[in-house]
């Protein structure tokens, strides 16, 4: 069965205060690795699709990269309102997405 | 402009009802889904759709009914409620299956 585990759990964060977030995974063949932004009361809003190891992709303070294991959630001097669940997601060659449980993510003023 | 919409946001209702929870899409997409996230906070796969036929089915009781009227609409009915469906029901759409797939805000199911 494919697996998908987020770490940490929470991330308290202060203003400029870089991290990352880990997702990893085990997948009966990958066919891609997503990354959504869950906001309380709301649905997941999609960030980024990776396919292959070494895949990186860029997105204002956000960067997510790919190996044959685990995915990072790069924060680069992250701003209050980048606060929010954030979810990785992987998807097998039967199509189907399997969510990790999610990192809730602080950021203190 | 709302891409994936669902009605109602809010379902409260007693335990041995039937409800059903809407879905629309204007995004032209071919696939649409159903997922349950519980208390946990995980997202799980119930049902997937594509060009109206079923695809995916994963193990969800029988008293769940998916109906896909046509491309753009999914709905979710749910006979005989139980406590344990309580939860929040996530409808999404992908331009195909192997596609990035966009939610809608979800509808919380409290059952009493």
């Amino acid at each position: 069965e494919d697996q998908v585990t987020q770490s940490p759990e929470a991330l308290r964060l202060q203003e400029g205060e870089s991290s990352s977030l880990n997702c990893s995974y085990t997948v009966s063949g990958l066919r891609g690795l997503f990354w959504y932004r869950q906001d309380p009361g709301k649905g997941p809003e999609f960030l980024f699709t990776l396919y292959s190891a070494g895949e990186e992709k860029e997105k204002e303070r956000l960067k997510a990269t790919l190996t044959k294991k685990e995915s990072f959630l790069h924060i680069t001097a992250p701003k209050p309102e980048d606060s929010a669940t954030y979810l990785c997601a992987v998807q097998a060659y039967d199509y189907k997405l399997s969510f990790g449980a999610g990192t809730t993510v602080t950021v203190r003023a | 402009d709302t891409a994936v919409s669902q009605t109602p946001k809010y379902l409260v209702t007693q335990m041995g009802n039937d409800k059903s929870i809407k879905c629309e899409q204007n995004l032209g997409h071919d696939t649409m889904y159903w997922y349950k996230q519980d208390s946990k906070k995980f997202l799980k796969i119930m049902f997937s759709y594509n060009n109206k036929e079923l695809i995916i089915n994963e193990t969800v009781p029988n008293r769940f009914s998916p109906k896909s009227p046509d491309k753009a609409h999914l709905n979710l009915h749910i006979n005989s409620l139980e406590l344990g469906d309580s939860a929040v029901y996530f409808c999404a759409s992908s331009p195909g299956l192997a596609d990035t797939q966009y939610f809608g805000p979800g509808t919380r199911l409290t059952v009493l």
